[in-house]
C-alpha cells in the first residue's frame, strides 16, 4: 500500500488566521483526493474533494492539488474554534487498485 | 434518516469470543468499506465491496470476514477475538468506487 503523509501537529492558529495544512503521496497515479474533517469521538465526514491540479473553492476551504510535486493541501480561512478537529487526507491509488490511503491526520487548534 | 449506520455502537467482548458488526446505507451507494481506526488514530481499509463483489481485502486476518448479502448491507464477522483487534470499526460508502465516502458513526469495540 501506498504512503500519504502528513504533519500530525497540533497546528495552533488564531481565530480569524488561515490555516495550512498538507499532504504529500507517494503513488504517482493517485487519481481522487480528499479532505475529512473528524471531531474527536465522532466519525470522519468530507470536507472537499479534488481531482485535478489546481485550486477548488468551497467556502472558507480550498484545496490545491499539484500532482507533478505529489502533494495537495486544504486552505482554511477565517478560522474559528469550531474548526478545531483532526484533518485526514485521503488519496485514492491508481492502477486500477481503487484502494483508498488515509494520512495520519493533522490535528488543529484554532484558539480565540 | 441516517445515511450510513452501525449497530453495535459499543462492543465489549473476552478474548476468544466471536462477534458481528452490521452496517446499511440507505443512500442508493453501489460500494461500501470496512476500516479500523487504531488509537493512534490512523484509519486502514480493510475491505471494500462493489456491487456485492469484494474488490478490496488488505493484510486482514482470516478471523475477520465481511459479507455483503446486498448492495445496502456490509456487515463485519470476527472470530477468536484478540486484544489488538481493539479499536474503532467504521463503515463507509460511496456511489462507485474512487468516489467521496460517507461514514457510519462507528462501532468501538473493546476486548478484554
Amino acid at each position: 500500500q501506498k504512503e500519504v503523509e502528513q504533519n500530525s501537529g497540533p497546528l495552533s492558529v488564531p481565530e480569524g488566521a488561515i490555516a495550512s495544512l498538507n499532504c504529500t503521496y507517494s503513488d504517482r497515479g493517485s487519481q481522487s483526493f480528499f479532505w475529512y474533517r473528524q471531531y474527536s469521538g465522532k466519525s470522519p465526514e468530507l470536507i472537499m474533494s479534488i481531482y485535478s491540479n489546481g485550486d477548488k473553492e468551497d467556502g472558507r476551504f480550498t484545496a490545491q492539488l499539484n500532482k507533478a510535486s505529489q502533494y495537495v493541501s486544504l486552505l482554511i480561512r477565517d478560522s474559528q474554534p469550531s474548526d478545531s478537529a483532526t484533518y485526514l487526507c485521503a488519496v485514492f491509488e491508481g492502477g486500477g487498485s481503487y484502494i483508498p490511503t488515509f494520512g495520519r491526520g493533522t490535528s488543529l487548534i484554532v484558539h480565540p | 434518516d441516517t445515511a450510513v449506520s452501525q449497530t453495535p455502537k459499543y462492543l465489549v467482548t473476552q478474548m476468544g469470543n466471536d462477534k458481528s458488526i452490521k452496517c446499511e446505507q440507505n443512500l442508493g451507494h453501489d460500494t461500501m468499506y470496512w476500516y479500523k481506526q487504531d488509537s493512534k488514530k490512523f484509519l486502514k481499509i480493510m475491505f471494500s465491496y462493489n456491487n456485492k463483489e469484494l474488490i478490496i481485502n488488505e493484510t486482514v486476518p482470516n478471523r475477520f470476514s465481511p459479507k455483503s448479502p446486498d448492495k445496502a448491507h456490509l456487515n463485519l464477522h470476527i472470530n477468536s477475538l484478540e486484544l489488538g483487534d481493539s479499536a474503532v470499526y467504521f463503515c463507509a460508502s460511496s456511489q462507485e468506487v474512487l468516489n467521496t465516502q460517507y461514514f457510519g458513526p462507528g462501532t468501538r469495540l473493546t476486548v478484554l
